[in-house]
């Protein structure tokens, strides 16, 4: 049974560029949440999607936006870049009605 | 402000010792608060999680405590080993029916020296 996987591993963009970053959830896994880890942080939650629809947001400007597919995997843009974009980017899936959140291996984005 | 207060930021253990992580909160509105260990360059993996209505749990060598009138968890690890070395969070979501949206700390470094 694959984890959460995501996609790519490694990206770099220079500032102002936009950027897409891939996640497929855990098989039976429903919703799908995206993380920012900056360097020596804990993970803090960007946003959540279910049926297709971001059901909550954490407190990051509109740059930040997602999409979630028929299939539950899910995409993350980010536009206008920044250097303090410079992050790992985490998706986590849950299991229907189920709190518990499974992590991908992340997106380590660097921006110059 | 930080809703998870999480310490010692770093530990260092003997092998076969215990290992132990505390966090702190403020919101009562917290009701479930899941650990996760993390590896360099890998995603946090879920340890074990509890909630309120429960004081302790355990798998295997790792247990939560909970103290749900000093609004205070702590992760012990039984018998430290060489290959637990790594990054633990603990962290802590509001109940919400729109979904989980996890609350983390700041995370502590173990190592364990054999």
């Amino acid at each position: 049974d694959a984890g959460v996987t995501q996609s790519p591993t490694h990206l770099i963009k220079t500032r102002g560029q936009q950027v897409t970053l891939r996640c497929s959830p855990k098989s039976g896994h429903d919703t799908v949440s995206w993380y920012q880890q900056a360097l020596g942080q804990g993970p803090q939650f960007i946003f959540q999607y279910y049926e297709e629809e971001e059901r909550q947001r954490g407190n990051f400007p509109d740059r930040f936006s997602g999409h979630q597919f028929p299939n539950y995997s899910s995409e993350l843009n980010v536009n206008a870049l920044l250097l303090g974009d410079s992050a790992l980017y985490l998706c986590a899936s849950s299991p229907v009605n189920k709190r518990d959140q499974y992590f991908g291996p992340g997106t380590r984005l660097l921006v110059l | 402000q930080q809703q998870v207060k999480q310490s010692p930021q770093s530990l260092i253990v003997q092998k076969g010792g215990i290992s132990i992580i505390n966090c702190a909160y403020e919101n009562t509105a917290f009701d479930y608060f899941p650990w996760y260990q993390q590896f360099p360059g890998k995603g946090p993996a879920l340890l074990i999680a509890i909630r309120p209505d429960v004081s302790e749990k355990k798998e295997g060598r790792f247990t939560i405590s909970f103290n749900k009138s000093a609004k205070q968890f702590s992760l012990h690890i039984m018998d430290s080993q060489p290959g637990d070395s790594a990054t633990y969070f603990c962290a802590a979501d509001p109940f919400n029916q729109a979904g989980t949206a996890l609350i983390f700390g700041k995370g502590t470094t173990l190592s364990v020296s054999s």
